[in-house]
Formats: structure tokens, sequence, C-alpha cells
């Protein structure tokens, strides 16, 4: 079963304004990380957030976890039709895995 | 770029075939896994390799084995292809000694069993 849960499933907005989507999970984690995955294509690495770690930053994205709440939100602002993929997180459970576990994802479209 | 090919990228085949999928890294890294997705579920693991010849299951491993006898090579073996195995496979390896476990993918398999 997914150990992190993205929320909302879809989401589709115009170019310049932010989407937020958030990411929910199950058991204690090291990191969390988000990918992107273009249509037809291999996911990308975004972005990694540590457990001890609040809010991390990479250009337009801005990434918050909340370890109480078991969750992680990813923003991204100032949105562009390029950032039309699907968004997934991925947790790394506490004790040292290499096993990542992924959500189903978020499909976000954006509209020039 | 970490230098990960998947082969072939398409694949039609019938059902009660045998079908191998091959991953293919030229950096040496130590973790691999092959991934199926599928709309509505994500990203599952099928089977995750540590090293060569160390291989374990993953969540959805019924009907699969894999085999890595190479460290740049890791095989996905569906002995008796089922049309419930049409399905994008991704293969992923994980940088070692990273404690942070980031992944990259290949492009993709498409098996469609008909």
């Amino acid at each position: 079963s997914q150990q992190g849960e993205e929320d909302p499933q879809a989401l589709s907005i115009q170019e310049g304004e932010n989407a937020t989507m958030n990411c929910s999970y199950k058991t204690s984690i090291n990191n969390l990380q988000w990918y992107r995955q273009n249509s037809g294509r291999g996911l990308v690495h975004l972005i990694l957030i540590r457990s001890n770690e609040r809010e991390k930053h990479s250009g337009r994205l801005r990434v918050t976890l909340d370890t109480s709440k078991k969750s992680s939100s990813l923003l991204i602002t100032a949105s562009r039709a390029a950032d039309t993929a699907s968004y997934f997180c991925a947790t790394h459970a506490s004790g040292g895995s290499y096993i990542p576990t992924f959500g189903r994802g978020t499909s976000l479209i954006v509209h020039p | 770029d970490a230098g990960i090919t998947q082969s072939p990228r398409h694949k039609v085949t019938e059902t009660g075939t045998p079908v191998t999928l091959r991953c293919h890294q030229t950096e040496n890294h130590r973790y691999m896994y092959w991934y199926r997705q599928d709309p509505g579920h994500g990203l599952r693991l099928i089977h995750y390799s540590y090293g060569v010849k160390d291989t374990d299951k993953g969540e959805v491993s019924d009907g699969y084995s894999v085999s890595r006898s190479k460290t740049e090579d890791f095989l996905l073996t569906l002995e008796s292809a089922t049309s419930s195995q049409t399905s994008v496979y991704f293969c992923a390896i994980s940088v070692a000694g990273s404690e942070t476990g980031e992944l990259f993918f290949g492009e993709g398999s498409r098996l469609t069993v008909l």
C-alpha cells in the first residue's frame, strides 16, 4: 500500500497562479521527496526535505513538512504552462531503508 | 543524467509468453528498483536489488522475477505474461552511500499483454 497520498488528485490553474499540492503519510520518515513526471517520461527528482526540516526552497518550489501531522506540501509559485505534469511524493521510512514509497500523484494542468 | 537505459521501450506480447525487461546503468550504483505504474495506483515497487545477486520482493512481486548478475544490469522477467501485467515499467537507481536515496529513473518500458 502507498505510504504517501497526494491531494488533490487533479489540479487545474491559470498561468501565473500558485499551485499547492499536499502529501500525507503514515509512518515515521527520514525524509520526503517530491518528483515530477512529464507525460510519457520517467520521474525526475525535484526536492528533498529531511525529517528535522520544516521548510525548504528551490527556485519557484517551496516544500513544507509537518511531522506531527505526517504531511507535506509542495507549492509552485507563478506557475507556467511548462509546469504541467504529475507530481509525486515519496517517503523514506525511518530505519535506514533505501526503499522509497510513492503516492498516487497529483496531475497539474497549467493553462496558458 | 544517471545513465539509465531501459529496453525494450515498447513491447506487445500475448498472454502466456515470457517477457524480459532490461535495465542498464553506467555508473555502478548499488541499489536498483523496478516499479510499475498504473492509472489510479501511482508507482508500486515490484522488486529491488542492493547488490549483485542480492534482490528482494516489493509490494507487487507476484508473477515477476528478477536477476542481477552484474552491477550494471537488473532484469525483470514475467515468466508467463497476463493481461493484468499490462503496465508501464520503470527502473530506478539510488546513489550508493547516499542517506537520501534520491532516485534516478529510466524512461520506462510500456508493456501490453493481449
